[in-house]
Parts: structure tokens; sequence; C-alpha cells
């Protein structure tokens, strides 16, 4: 089965760049999702179909790749950005949408 | 704008079923793909199933074969997510969330279910 391999956390201080990986076999081939989840909150899509970006999300947010890794990059990183973040992708070869692990930033 | 209000917090003994509720306002259930996804206490999200918009038909996580049902109630435009056969490992947060392009735009709140003896 279709595996995303993303880093358990990744910890910056404010107004510095955030990097969080999603790692998967030929993943430049799919279309991946970002969601960045509060405690105790729902899920919420931050970047989709690889680059745009939903009303409200700030342009910090932005999405990149290289080889098999897709990264999510933030920005300027304000504390409001500190929450779990997921990327998910759906996988034709399995017909199962697949989350990564899941990564906690945590704003120094 | 799309709406979702599950239904509220549940407690099952092992071996027993619990049926979660997702009811739609904003649009009709027909207009929508539903899907379930959990996510167990200081854990991942867990993908469980849904309706497949491509092929029109509902599919599930193979590792949930056999001992989930998801239904719909296009009457009062509500699904249903039935899980059987409970264990402690089933403790979790099960939200319903909308897909569009297998993307999830839109979630429910979450209903924690909890199993325990």
């Amino acid at each position: 089965s279709y595996v995303l391999t993303q880093p358990p956390s990744v910890s910056v201080a404010p107004g510095e760049t955030a990097s969080i990986t999603c790692g998967g076999n030929n993943i430049g081939s799919k279309s991946v999702h970002w969601y960045q989840q509060r405690p105790g909150q729902a899920p919420v899509v931050v970047i989709y179909y690889d680059r745009d970006r939903p009303s409200g999300i700030p342009d910090r947010f932005s999405d990149s790749y290289s080889g098999s890794t897709a990264t999510l990059t933030i920005s300027r990183v304000e504390a409001g950005d500190e929450a779990d973040y997921y990327c998910q992708v759906w996988d034709h070869e399995s017909e199962h949408v697949v989350f990564g692990g899941g990564t906690k930033l945590t704003v120094l | 704008q799309v709406h979702l209000v599950q239904s509220g917090a549940e407690v099952r003994k092992p071996g027993a079923s619990v049926r979660v509720s997702c009811t739609v306002s904003g649009y009709t259930l027909t207009e929508l793909s539903m899907h379930w996804v959990r996510q167990a206490p200081g854990k991942g999200l867990e993908w469980m199933g849904g309706f497949d918009p491509e092929n029109l038909e509902t599919i599930y996580a193979q590792k949930f074969q056999g001992r989930v049902t998801m239904t719909e109630d296009t009457s009062t435009d509500t699904a249903y997510m039935e899980l059987s056969s409970l264990t402690s490992e089933d403790t979790a947060v099960y939200y319903c969330a909308t897909v569009q392009q297998w993307l999830y735009g839109f979630w429910g709140q979450g209903t924690l279910v909890t199993v325990s003896s």
C-alpha cells in the first residue's frame, strides 16, 4: 500500500521559515493536499491541488516538489501557525485515500 | 456553504457496534460525496472509506473491510457510518468529510467513540 512519510515534529522561531516534508513514491504524479489541525478541531485544508490556497489562507503557505518529496513551506511563522499538519493523496493503484502521519509544528 | 453536524459521543463495550450520523445542511447529500476519517487519541488521521464519485460506489479501506458499513438517507440528508466488532483500538474521534476530486473541503465536528469494558 502507498505510504506518505512525514517528520513527527518541526520547531521554528517566530518569523522564521518552517518546512514540513511529505515523502512518497512517485509523489510528483499525484495531487497532494495539505491540512492544518489545531487541538480539538477538525482539519482545515491549507494547500490543495499542489499549490492552490483556500480563501483566508495567507500566501505565507506554499508548497513545492523535489524528487519523491513534497514540502509545505510556511514563511514568517506566527504563533497561530502552531498545529499539526497532514499531507494527503489519492492513490489510484490501491484506490485508497492516504494521509501522512502528521507533523507537529511548534513555534518556539 | 456546506455544514456537517455529527451525532454525539458514544460509549460501547468491546464486541459491540456503533453508528455515527452526519447531517448535511446548505447542500443536499446527493450533491456531495461523503467520506469518513478517524483519529485515535494523540494519533494521526486515518481514512476509513466513502463514496467514490468516479465509480459511483462506496469504497472502504482494506483495514475496515467487513467491519464497516457506510450508508446514506437522502430523505434526511444524513450519512451514517456503522462499525462493528469494536475493540479498544477503535477508540477515536470519527469525522465525516465531503470530498471533491479527493480533497476534503468540509468536515463535521467529530464524534468521540470510546470502547471500554
